[in-house]
């Protein structure tokens, strides 16, 4: 089965502080994954994706095919970075590929 | 370039109602998807279409019909609308060339059905 798993509802840090996402999949197969992001009264807009290998606004996340996780991290957050992250798996559905399985997300909250 | 737009933003429906949640894209892209988000859930996909024409079903596709007449236009159809239908509805499109499957994301529309 195709499935995301973001643990933690809700993760509230102190500005400058580091900060983990956590994000566990599972597929068979090679996955594409993805961090999407939804500020507040925006819509929902991709972060990054583990194939580029690079780093957005600070954040990084790579892939751990053994532990099947593809965690989140910035090392020191900042305010703008609250906000609602979503994992997200490319998936098959139906043969359509492209059709995105989401994790049900993580609420950022940034504290001054 | 607007990207995806959506309408209506809100809408309350009494159950038993009907109605087409609008979904338009000036990307020229092949594929387009519907989702529902319930409170404190992910995305879940309820129809999809990889281009003009062709339409097929998604995870949670009960309730729902859609059609794709053209590139640009996706919309979705609450025949009887129930309150399990209550959620937020977005359209997403990616193009269909490119191995890196990044959807664009409309603003959403928050349907209530009480």
């Amino acid at each position: 089965a195709q499935r995301v798993t973001q643990p933690e509802k809700l993760l509230s840090v102190f500005k400058g502080a580091p900060v983990e996402l956590k994000c566990n999949y599972s597929y068979s197969g090679s996955p594409e994954l993805f961090w999407y992001v939804q500020y507040s009264r925006q819509r929902l807009q991709l972060l990054l994706r583990h194939i580029s290998r690079e780093s957005i606004k600070g954040f990084t996340a790579d892939l751990n095919k053994g532990e099947t996780s593809f965690h989140l991290k910035k090392p020191f957050a900042q305010e703008e970075d609250s906000a609602m992250y979503y994992c997200a798996l490319s998936g098959n559905y139906g043969g359509s590929q492209g059709n995105l399985i989401f994790g049900k997300g993580t609420k950022l909250s940034v504290k001054p | 370039n607007a990207g995806v737009t959506q309408t209506p933003k809100f809408r309350i429906l009494k159950i038993g109602q009907s109605m087409t949640l609008q979904c338009a894209q000036d990307m020229n892209h092949n594929y387009m998807y519907w989702y529902r988000q319930d409170p404190g859930m992910g995305l879940k996909l309820i129809y999809y279409s990889v281009g003009a024409g062709i339409t097929d079903k998604g995870e949670v596709p009960n309730g729902y019909n859609v059609s794709r007449s053209t590139t640009e236009d996706f919309p979705l159809r609450l025949e009887l609308a129930a309150p399990s239908q209550t959620s937020v509805y977005f359209c997403a499109s990616r193009e269909k060339q490119g191995a890196t499957y990044e959807q664009y994301f409309g603003p959403g529309t928050r349907l209530t059905v009480t």
